[in-house]
């Protein structure tokens, strides 16, 4: 199996600007998870999917970020418009349940300018 | 609130040496703990899960114990090699599903 796979790997914008993150869970996995990493904050769950229904979505940090997963072999997240501060690395992770093992992908790292 | 601590926040050690890192966490009541390592640019590769019903598990030259009574967590590493060198963290998931992430401690490996 290929992993996690997420697109683009890097993305530069500029404030006010939309952006789209992409991600291909694992084959099988029915949970799909989308976080945020930077240097102050650590790593945090912004989003969660089970079988496609978003179950807790508690962790986006507002209306500006916004999260889909049509079918069980793709999700993205959105950030609408941009600020400099959501400037991070954004990863997306698949488990076969919730509660297993998560497999990350290799992140996106986006910079608003 | 549960909390997921580690310190140090970096440790340099020679190539050879047995370490520890450590990891400690505000409420016992959790379902699991995972340990992760990540390579710089990179995401982040499960080690070790432990149940909260489990003590220990071990792979390789890795062990992870847990006391749970105590919110403790150590990962152990046997004979260091500079292929160990990344950033640690620890994971806890308490019921809800969700888990929690420690800031990771930043292990260097000097050969």
């Amino acid at each position: 199996d290929a992993g996690v796979i997420q697109s683009p790997r890097h993305e530069v914008t500029e404030m006010g600007q939309e952006v789209t993150l992409r991600c291909k869970p694992i084959s099988g996995h029915n949970s799909l998870f989308w976080y945020r990493q930077t240097m102050m904050r650590g790593l945090e769950l912004l989003i969660y999917f089970n079988n496609n229904v978003p179950i807790d979505d508690s962790g986006m940090p507002e209306d500006r970020f916004s999260a889909k997963m049509p079918n069980a072999s793709f999700s993205t997240l959105k950030i609408q418009p941009s600020e400099p501060r959501d400037s991070a690395v954004y990863f997306c992770a698949s488990s076969r349940r919730t509660v297993d093992t998560q497999y990350f992908g290799p992140g996106t790292r986006l910079t608003v300018l | 609130k549960q909390e997921v601590t580690q310190i140090p926040a970096a440790l340099s050690v020679p190539e050879g040496e047995n370490l520890v890192l450590n990891c400690s966490f505000t409420d016992s009541a959790i379902y699991n703990l995972q340990w992760f390592r990540q390579d710089p640019g990179k995401g982040l590769t499960s080690l070790l899960l432990i149940q909260s019903s489990q003590r220990e598990q071990t792979s390789g030259r890795l062990n992870a114990s847990l006391d749970k009574s105590s919110g403790r967590s150590t990962l152990y590493i046997a004979a260091s090699q500079p292929g160990d060198s990344a950033t640690y963290l620890c994971a806890v998931r308490p019921g809800d599903d969700k888990i929690i992430f420690g800031k990771g401690t930043r292990l260097h490996i000097l050969p």
